[in-house]
């Protein structure tokens, strides 16, 4: 089975701009969580999409939005990118059914705004 | 909430040798998961090793085992027989039952002396 892919692997945007990013999850997997990483903060949930869903939700602004397609792929997007957004980015896929389902990271999106 | 805290942000072994890393968690849940995951610089999250909390029974997969002390709420990774693959940023992580969304620690550093 193909892994998690994220696209675009790297950006550089501009303060106040909007930028997309996309992840697609490994086949048949229906969850798909969004991570935002950086040094000082770390690693931080901002969302999870079941079934085009979001079933659950970080502590981010709501410049932070995501959505589901019905074939699991997920994008997020963020509005007027503030300097701070600059992140790694990483989404994971999972099953999204039962007690425990493993999940399974991409190589991630790194983003800078300037 | 859950939190996830890793008191050594950098740690080093020789080759070969054994290594031990530290994460205590708090949380009022009964049930739940921890895990460690390894991102090496290519930036992959890998998952290394899962422990549920209703088990008893310490995790170990190949060189890899933990030390889960519910009471204490400690969970450690010990890394056995070292090898240079094995550097990287160790995360420990929490996941309630059932839920996707992971709670990570800050992060430990693994650097491998040849």
């Amino acid at each position: 089975k193909a892994g998690v892919t994220q696209t675009p692997r790297y950006l550089i945007k501009t303060r106040g701009q909007q930028v997309t990013l996309s992840c697609s999850p490994i086949s048949g997997h229906r969850s798909v969580s969004w991570y935002q990483q950086t040094p000082g903060q770390g690693l931080q949930f901002l969302f999870e999409y079941f079934s085009e869903t979001q079933r659950n939700k970080g502590n981010f602004p709501g410049r932070f939005s995501g959505r589901q397609f019905s074939n699991s792929r997920s994008e997020m997007n963020v509005s007027t990118l503030e300097l701070g957004d600059s992140a790694l980015y990483l989404c994971a896929s999972s099953a999204g059914q039962g007690y425990y389902n493993e999940q399974f990271f991409g190589p991630g999106t790194r983003l800078t705004v300037l | 909430a859950q939190t996830v805290t890793q008191s050594q942000p950098e740690m080093s072994v020789q080759e070969a040798e054994t290594v031990t890393l530290s994460c205590t968690y708090d949380t009022s849940e009964s049930d739940y998961y921890l895990f460690w995951y390894k991102q090496p610089p290519s930036r992959q999250m890998i998952l290394v090793i899962r422990q549920e909390a209703y088990k008893q029974q310490n995790a170990t997969e190949n060189r890899f085992s933990v030390n889960f002390q519910k009471a204490a709420k400690s969970f450690s990774l010990k890394i056995s027989d070292s090898q240079l693959g094995d550097a990287a940023m160790y995360f420990c992580a929490y996941a309630g039952f059932g839920n996707e969304k992971l709670t990570f620690g800050t992060g430990t550093r693994l650097t491998i002396i040849p």
